[in-house]
């Protein structure tokens, strides 16, 4: 177990319907990273919040928001699905914005959305 | 233009042979961050092995080292006395600054199998 918790594991849902992806990154981390890794793709970075703050937005279309809560746990909203947006879809955290940077992130296990 | 390049696909390697896995990146920044992540097919993401671009020495960690030639911008990953579970999917990641909070950047990967 990384820390990091992510649900659903699966979903599969229809197109034109909405989703939210949920994530609690593990204790003590600031900082919530979502990815798309679409079937045979890298992880493509969609967008980072540091304590409840949007700070970094990757390649991540209009039809998809997120948010970082209070909490620190974060959500990934994805609505008017099509077909492509059939991904596994990420969360990491880290500790936010400290020089001393030789771990990577820690990834949650993914949400595999399938939509149909 | 893609800042990290992974450029095999798909590798086959017999049980306890040495592997390579190759990795190119492009970067104007002097300060950054060099990564490699694992991917079984369960699909977490596992932290394997980090260097930094000040880092003199090349990193290690049990049978995984990486083989840093910074002119040439390259950041192989070897791994040595392959098993079969190193079977998985690796991917090559980049952070750019030295700042732990900065996103990171994935290739597209590169899929090992490792043959009894």
């Amino acid at each position: 177990d990384s820390g990091v918790t992510q649900t659903p594991k699966h979903l599969i849902t229809a197109t034109g319907q909405r989703v939210t992806l949920r994530c609690s990154p593990r204790s003590g981390d600031l900082s919530v990273y979502w990815y798309q890794q679409s079937l045979d793709q890298g992880l493509q970075f969609l967008i980072q919040y540091y304590n409840g703050e949007e700070r970094a937005k990757g390649n991540i279309l209009e039809r998809f928001s997120a948010q970082q809560f209070p909490d620190l746990h974060s959500e990934l909203n994805l609505s008017s699905l099509e077909l492509g947006d059939s991904a596994l879809y990420f969360c990491a955290s880290s500790e936010g914005p400290l020089v001393g940077h030789k771990i990577g992130y820690t990834f949650g296990s993914g949400t595999r959305l399938t939509v149909v | 233009a893609q800042k990290i390049t992974q450029t095999q696909p798909g590798m086959f390697v017999q049980e306890k042979e040495a592997v390579t896995l190759d990795c190119t990146y492009d970067t104007s920044d002097q300060s950054y961050g060099l990564f490699w992540y694992k991917q079984p097919s369960s699909g977490e993401m596992i932290f394997l092995i980090y260097q930094g671009s000040y880092d003199e020495q090349n990193a290690t960690e049990g049978r995984y080292s990486l083989n840093f030639q910074k002119a040439r911008k390259s950041a192989n990953l070897v791994i040595s006395a392959s098993q079969l579970g190193d079977s998985a999917m690796y991917f090559c990641a980049m952070r750019e600054g030295m700042n732990r909070d900065d996103k990171i950047i994935f290739g597209k990967g590169t899929r090992l199998h490792i043959l009894p």
